[in-house]
């Protein structure tokens, strides 16, 4: 199984675009990287999710680096309801590892 | 269409009781997932079902038992409870979104377990 290492928190202005990187660098030929979010008291949700190129939805961009060990998941504008815990998941078909996420805070 | 429902929302046990966590899905999904996470931590994946008839460990198998009973249905079992079994147990279905893009998990709204 792929180790993540992900910042515990950050912070970002309301209305502002915020990064939020994971470390993936044993992550096999064949993982998907998956970004997952929980809001407060609720279960995780599908953000979204790439194999190696970029990738965009109408929750969030993905960046992912040309060697894989890395990724990006990139909220254009962050908004209030945005303030959650993000999952980075590299995993094959069946075997989702969720590690302790970065908390995002959303200053007003 | 309810999605992934588990019961009970809430449930206090004591050392050494058993209970059975009940998680159903109306998908029609073919794998179906137990997490437990403890207060301020992340999700460790438990035991999983990748089809009707299959189960697999997870990251901490020890102290449950599952049972998949049906295409729709995955219960968990606690044998004996204890103390350090004090979580928050999420089932998670997995299956194709709306547009046939992605497999997806969805999770139900968890069950809180406290182990006096």
């Amino acid at each position: 199984d792929a180790k993540t290492t992900q910042p515990n928190s950050m912070e970002s202005n309301e209305e502002e675009p915020v990064h939020l990187p994971c470390n993936h660098s044993t992550i096999s030929g064949t993982d998907y990287i998956h970004w997952y979010r929980q809001l407060p008291s609720q279960g995780p949700e599908y953000v979204i999710h790439g194999l190696t190129s970029n990738v965009n939805n109408r929750m969030a961009s993905l960046a992912i680096a040309e060697d894989r060990k890395s990724s990006t998941l990139i909220l254009h504008r962050a908004t209030l309801r945005d303030a959650a815990v993000y999952y980075c998941i590299p995993a094959g078909t069946y075997k989702y590892i969720f590690g302790t996420g970065t908390r995002l805070k959303v200053l007003a | 269409n309810a999605g992934v429902t588990q019961t009970p929302k809430f449930q206090v046990l004591k050392t050494g009781q058993s209970m059975t966590l009940q998680c159903a899905q109306d998908m029609n999904h073919n794998s179906m997932y137990w997490y437990r996470q403890d207060p301020g931590m992340g999700l460790r994946l438990i035991y999983y079902s990748a089809s009707e008839g299959t189960t697999d460990k997870g990251e901490v198998p020890n102290g449950y038992n599952v049972s998949r009973l049906n295409k729709r249905e995955f219960s968990l079992r606690l044998e004996s409870a204890a103390p350090s079994q004090t979580s928050v147990y999420f089932c998670a279905s997995r299956g194709w979104d709306s547009l046939l893009r992605y497999n997806e998990q969805f999770f139900g709204p968890g069950t809180r377990l406290t182990v006096l």
